[in-house]
């Protein structure tokens, strides 16, 4: 199983403002998966990143509002721009070693206010 | 994308067994998981079935897959205070997608 770790793990921040997420493997993926999970619901995926190419984004979100960096094959980064309150959620980041399981990190709770 | 429902809430008294139950709409899927979040914490992958299998046990966990009805069930026996948590059931549907159900949070009486 891969050891994901995400940074920050919690922050509140100002309306208007981005924050940027950071997710770190132990070994190289092709593809990183990242995830919003809002308040007392399950896992809706914003987007797949794969290295050197474009993010591919899920219906509802776009790129000028969460942008992927993907600089190799074991690190991505997450950003959620021009905050607003509804973006509070729990951001997680993904990647799937085969068919057999998902691994995901510890999650980043972002409060906005 | 695909629909996978859960009922929202279980309570069990310590010691009894818990079945937490899923069902899916794909008739496509490959792989089906369960995955235990605890409070602040990630998702934690605890057991996947493969969809031409109907049973799969793992310690205290058993997983029933009925394939025919969509029904996909997650059995905890002897249930400790620990084991309180969402549990999430996914599905895998083509290539790299997983979708979701609602979670079922499972509180675990003394």
């Amino acid at each position: 199983s891969a050891v994901i770790s995400q940074k920050p793990s919690r922050d509140i921040c100002q309306r208007g403002t981005s924050l940027t997420i950071q997710c770190q493997v132990d070994s190289q993926v092709t593809m990183m998966f990242w995830y919003r999970q809002q308040p007392g619901q399950s896992l809706t995926l914003i987007a797949t990143a794969n290295q050197g190419s474009e993010a591919t984004y899920e219906s509802g979100f776009v790129i000028d509002k969460f942008p992927i960096s993907r600089p190799n094959l074991t690190f991505s980064t997450l950003t959620v721009s021009n905050m607003s309150p509804e973006d509070s959620s729990i951001y997680l980041c993904s990647v799937e070693q085969s068919e057999t399981g998902a691994f995901f990190g510890q999650g980043t709770r972002l409060t906005v206010v | 994308g695909e629909d996978v429902e859960q009922s929202l809430f279980l309570s069990v008294r310590e010691g009894d067994s818990s079945v937490i139950n899923c069902t899916y709409t794909d008739s496509s899927s490959t792989y089906l998981y369960w995955y235990k979040q605890e409070p602040g914490a990630g998702l934690q992958l605890l057991t996947y079935i493969f969809s031409n299998m109907d049973m799969k046990q793992d310690q205290r966990l058993t997983v029933l897959l009925n394939k025919k009805d969509k029904h996909l069930s997650l059995r905890i026996a002897d249930t400790q205070t620990g084991d309180s948590a969402i549990y999430f059931c996914a599905e895998r549907s083509g290539a790299n997608n997983l979708f979701f159900g609602t979670g079922t949070r499972l509180t675990v009486i003394p």
